[in-house]
C-alpha cells in the first residue's frame, strides 16, 4: 500500500519554465489538496478537489493549476515560474466526508526557481 | 469561519522535561481538531486527532491533548521530552457545517526544540 505518493523529490527551474507535479494516492480518497510550506506562514493551501472531475481555489491559487481526471491523480501544474513559488509542495487527501477523517500527506515536492 | 491559534512559535525544553504546545481555535460547529508532526526535511504525520469523542486523547510517541470546550483550546503535552521529539509541531481544525466545507485550517506551528 503506497499511500500518497509524490513525484518529483527535488526539482530546479528557470523562471518563466512549466512544470507538473505529480500527485497519486491509492487509498480511494476522495479529497485531494496541494499546499505549499513556506518559513514562517505554516501550510496554505493551493488547491482542492472533493472528487473526479472537481476542483476549487484555495488560498493561494494564482500561477497553478490542477486537473482531476480519475479519483487516483491530481497533478499540480505551474504554468510560468517565478522565484516566489519557491517552496515546499505537499500534496494531501483524505476522506470528504466523517468528521474526523485526517489527512494523508505526500514526501514533499522542495521546488526551486531560479 | 474556523480558525486555529498556536499561541507560542518556538518552545524550547530541557531532555526529561514536560512539553506543552498551545493551541487555541476558533469553529462556529463541533470541530474535528489534529495534530501533525514535522521532523526537519520530512513529511507530516499525525499524533492524534479530536472527533467529539474523549476528551483527553492519546496519540503516538506519548503525546497526548485535552479538548477543552470551554477554553477553546486543544494543548498538546508529554510527561517527558526526548530529543527525538524536535520537530514543528501543527494543530489543525475542520469544521463541519451545513455547508460540509471539509478544508483543513492550519496553525502556523510550533517549532520544539530540546535540550540535551
Amino acid at each position: 500500500n503506497a499511500g500518497v505518493t509524490q513525484t518529483p523529490k527535488f526539482q530546479v527551474l528557470k523562471t518563466g519554465q512549466s512544470m507538473t507535479l505529480q500527485c497519486a494516492q491509492d487509498m480511494n480518497h476522495e479529497y485531494m489538496s496541494w499546499y505549499r510550506q513556506d518559513p514562517g506562514m505554516g501550510l496554505r493551501l493551493i488547491h482542492y478537489s472533493v472528487g473526479a472531475g472537481i476542483t476549487d481555489q484555495g488560498e493561494v491559487p494564482n500561477g497553478y493549476n490542477v486537473s482531476r481526471s480519475t479519483t487516483e491523480d491530481f497533478p499540480l501544474r505551474l504554468l510560468s515560474a517565478a522565484p516566489s513559488q519557491t517552496s515546499v509542495y505537499f500534496c494531501a487527501t483524505s476522506y470528504y466526508r466523517g468528521k474526523g477523517s485526517e489527512a494523508f500527506f505526500g514526501q514533499g515536492t522542495r521546488l526551486t526557481v531560479v | 469561519a474556523q480558525s486555529v491559534t498556536q499561541l507560542d512559535s518556538h518552545v524550547s525544553v530541557s531532555e526529561g522535561t514536560p512539553v506543552l504546545l498551545r493551541c487555541n481555535y476558533s469553529s462556529s460547529y463541533s470541530p474535528s481538531l489534529f495534530w501533525y508532526v514535522q521532523h526537519p526535511n520530512k513529511g507530516l504525520q499525525l499524533l492524534l486527532k479530536y472527533t467529539s469523542a474523549a476528551t483527553l486523547v492519546k496519540g503516538i510517541n506519548g503525546f497526548e491533548a485535552e479538548f477543552k470546550k470551554s477554553e477553546t483550546s486543544f494543548h498538546l503535552t508529554k510527561p517527558s521530552a526526548h530529543m527525538s521529539d524536535a520537530a514543528e509541531y501543527f494543530c489543525v481544525v475542520r469544521g463541519y457545517n451545513a455547508g460540509n466545507n471539509r478544508k483543513l485550517i492550519w496553525g502556523l506551528g510550533t517549532s520544539l526544540a530540546v535540550n540535551p
